[in-house]
């Protein structure tokens, strides 16, 4: 059975690092890409950016290029999403998602749990 | 970047009903659209991909259509569980870009 567990929530202050982790089960980690999505309170899904972890190749959203960083560890089968000094914008429900292949720009068929992040002072 | 609107963003329906829902994107896509069913405080659910092809396990009450710029989702007899908010995303070319959503409730 496919599954994305991913880790669990955090509360943060303004300026504080984070990393979020997504870890894949039951199916070859290497052969799709995973994307992270994320959700505001009460607002639409937004795509961060996605990574293939065969390799560690990234695209980025303009809106999120820079302001976050997105990495694997095959090894362990797990994604990774960062950031280095969170504001309170950054409060959201982060969702990694499996892309239905490694070879081309799709959809995705596998939904993490979701990571709420809560960011106050 | 691709932009998607989504028309309506909100809809009160009823059970039984025939529901339309349209996606349009500002350049063509062709078919690499997908459409996701969100229901409050749950994970999105793939329904339809490839712009017309039903998912595994979605009952057929759901399909999508369309290519190139206009797709549409249709759900043929409103349910009580579809009651949820509806997203399209296009997969065409970086960055992706998900629809804002349409919300359909009760009536």
């Amino acid at each position: 059975e496919v599954q994305l567990v991913q880790s669990g929530a955090e509360v943060k202050k303004p300026g504080e690092s984070l990393r979020i982790s997504c870890k894949g089960s039951g199916y070859s980690f290497t052969s799709y890409w995973i994307s992270w999505v994320r959700q505001m309170p009460g607002k639409g899904l937004e795509w961060m950016g996605r990574i293939d972890p065969s390799d560690s190749y990234t695209n980025y959203s303009p809106s999120f290029q820079g302001h976050v960083t997105i990495s694997a560890d095959k090894s362990i089968s797990t994604a990774y999403l960062q950031w280095s000094s969170l504001k309170a914008s950054d409060t959201a429900m982060y969702y990694c998602a499996r892309h239905t292949a490694a070879d081309d720009i799709t959809d995705f068929d596998y939904w993490g749990q979701g990571t709420l992040v809560t960011v106050s002072s | 970047d691709i932009q998607m609107t989504q028309s309506p963003s909100a809809m009160s329906a009823s059970v039984g009903d025939r529901v339309t829902i349209t996606c349009r994107a500002s350049q063509g896509i062709s078919n690499y659209l997908a459409w996701f069913q969100q229901k409050p405080g749950k994970v999105p659910k793939r329904l339809i991909y490839a712009a017309s092809s039903l998912q595994s396990g979605v009952p057929s009450r759901f399909s999508g259509s369309g290519s190139g710029t206009e797709f549409t989702l249709t759900i043929s007899s409103l349910q009580p569980e579809d009651f949820a908010t509806y997203y399209c995303l296009q997969h065409n070319s970086y960055p992706l870009t998900f629809g804002p959503g349409t919300k359909v409730d009760i009536k």
